[in-house]
């Protein structure tokens, strides 16, 4: 089974320059998630979504940031502009639903790792 | 709110020592418990979990157990390798209908031959 793909691993732009990010999740996983983490901290939620749905972006700065789940598969997070601060590690992860077990395991993709120049 | 505390690290240990990464946390309602590894280079990958109190969750070595009345979900192992070397992430999530996961900072172990 193929894990969660992310593409690029790595972007390097100036300050100002859009930038975009693409995820696709595990087959069959319903729920998205994108995740930021900072250098030496662990990963922060930006937004979830449940098929096309985003049903959680409380913490997605929405004055730069969007995101899309058109179809309910793969995912574009984009940065418009970029600044300093956005220096990071930008993570997808995807989970399914595992019966009558109260857990949600989540499955991480290899990040991009965005610097900002 | 919901959060996640680790020791901090960088935790160095030879190879065959025991290990203890400390994890508590807080949170409104019944959370489950994870471990997160993330390897040099690689995404996070699920260690264990454990979804109740008193479960002990196990992989690869190592464990941790759901302590409620303590709110802590400690992580050992026995005896280390060097391909241990890694950061390790604390986890959980308080789920009805959400899904929201709470990430501690992580503790980086390095394992010394």
């Amino acid at each position: 089974e193929a894990g969660v793909v992310q593409s690029p691993r790595y972007k390097i732009i100036e300050k100002k320059q859009p930038v975009a990010f693409w995820c696709n999740p595990i087959s069959g996983h319903n729920t998205l998630y994108w995740y930021r983490q900072n250098l030496g901290q662990g990963p922060e939620l930006l937004i979830r979504y449940e098929n096309e749905e985003a049903v959680d972006d409380s913490q997605l700065p929405k004055d730069r940031f969007s995101a899309e789940r058109l179809k309910g598969v793969d995912s574009t997070l984009k940065i418009q502009p970029a600044e300093l601060g956005d220096s990071a590690v930008y993570l997808c992860a995807s989970s399914a639903l595992n019966g009558a077990v109260r857990s949600y395991e989540q499955y991480f993709g290899p990040g991009t790792r965005l610097t900002v120049t | 709110g919901n959060s996640v505390t680790q020791m901090k690290g960088p935790v160095t240990l030879s190879e065959e020592a025991f290990l203890t990464i400390n994890c508590t946390y807080t949170a409104t309602g019944y959370p489950s418990l994870f471990w997160y590894v993330q390897y040099p280079g690689e995404g996070l990958q699920l260690l264990l979990k454990a979804t109740k109190a008193d479960d002990k969750g196990s992989n690869k070595g190592f464990e941790a157990t759901y302590r409620k009345e303590t709110t802590s979900f400690h992580l050992e192992k026995g005896s280390v390798q060097v391909s241990d070397s890694a950061v390790y992430f604390c986890a959980l999530t308080v789920n009805n209908y959400g899904q929201n996961f709470v990430f501690g900072p992580g503790t980086r172990l390095s394992v010394l031959p």
